[in-house]
């Protein structure tokens, strides 16, 4: 059975605080891990990762995947109050017939002025 | 583009009770997803699908039928409608398989009581 696990769970910080989101995996057939930001609604797409060592990045948010290690971490620079979600981990498996994506729990992150 | 559209948006059904969760897509996708997402929770594959005509289950479908006949619409049905079921659900849509990227509807609040 393909598992996903994030942590920390759930995370308060300070605006201007820098923060990193953990996730790792155990999954058959790997292609590719997907972060995306959920505010109370559907979840907003954030990055793709298939590579190894290879850093995404989107303004103060950046990502990297380590698929030796099957992990991947989501580091968010000088936070803002606009920053405040549940922060949602997949991963994403190709089978014969289509692809899937396992999600994890989630992190919600809650960011204090 | 409309992106992914789904109706309802809430509805509270009686046990027992069935209902269609309408699902349409206007980005000419192939590959068709629903989710339910509990409360502080990630999202759960109910069905997936990934052409008209062709539908497969993911980890939590029973309670629930699916049909594909357009590439655009994606109907999810709940028989005999249970506490259980009471959750958001969200619709997904992806042209890749490979890439994984899925572009989600705004999700329908379930509740069964």
């Amino acid at each position: 059975e393909d598992k996903v696990v994030q942590s920390p769970l759930s995370l308060v910080v300070h605006e201007g605080d820098t923060v990193t989101l953990n996730c790792s995996y155990e999954v058959t057939n790997f292609r590719s891990l997907l972060w995306y930001k959920q505010e109370k609604k559907a979840p907003t797409f954030l990055f793709m990762l298939t590579s190894s060592g290879i850093e995404k990045k989107s303004g103060r948010l950046s990502s990297i995947l380590d698929k030796k290690e099957l992990f991947s971490i989501l580091n968010i620079t000088a936070t803002q109050t606009g920053d405040s979600a549940v922060y949602l981990c997949a991963v994403g498996t190709g089978v014969t017939s289509g692809s899937r994506l396992t999600f994890g729990e989630g992190t919600q992150l809650t960011v204090n002025p | 583009n409309a992106g992914v559209t789904q109706t309802p948006k809430f509805r509270i059904l009686k046990i027992g009770q069935s209902m269609t969760l309408q699902c349409t897509q206007d980005m000419n996708h192939n590959y068709m997803y629903w989710y339910r997402q509990d409360p502080g929770m990630g999202l759960k594959l109910i069905y997936y699908s990934v052409g008209a005509g062709i539908t497969d289950k993911g980890e939590v479908p029973n309670g629930y039928n699916v049909s594909r006949s357009t590439t655009e619409d994606f109907p999810l049905r709940l028989e005999l409608a249970a506490p259980s079921q009471t959750s958001v659900y969200f619709c997904a849509s992806s042209y890749s398989a490979t890439y994984n990227e899925q572009f989600f509807g705004p999700g329908t609040r379930l509740t069964v009581l």
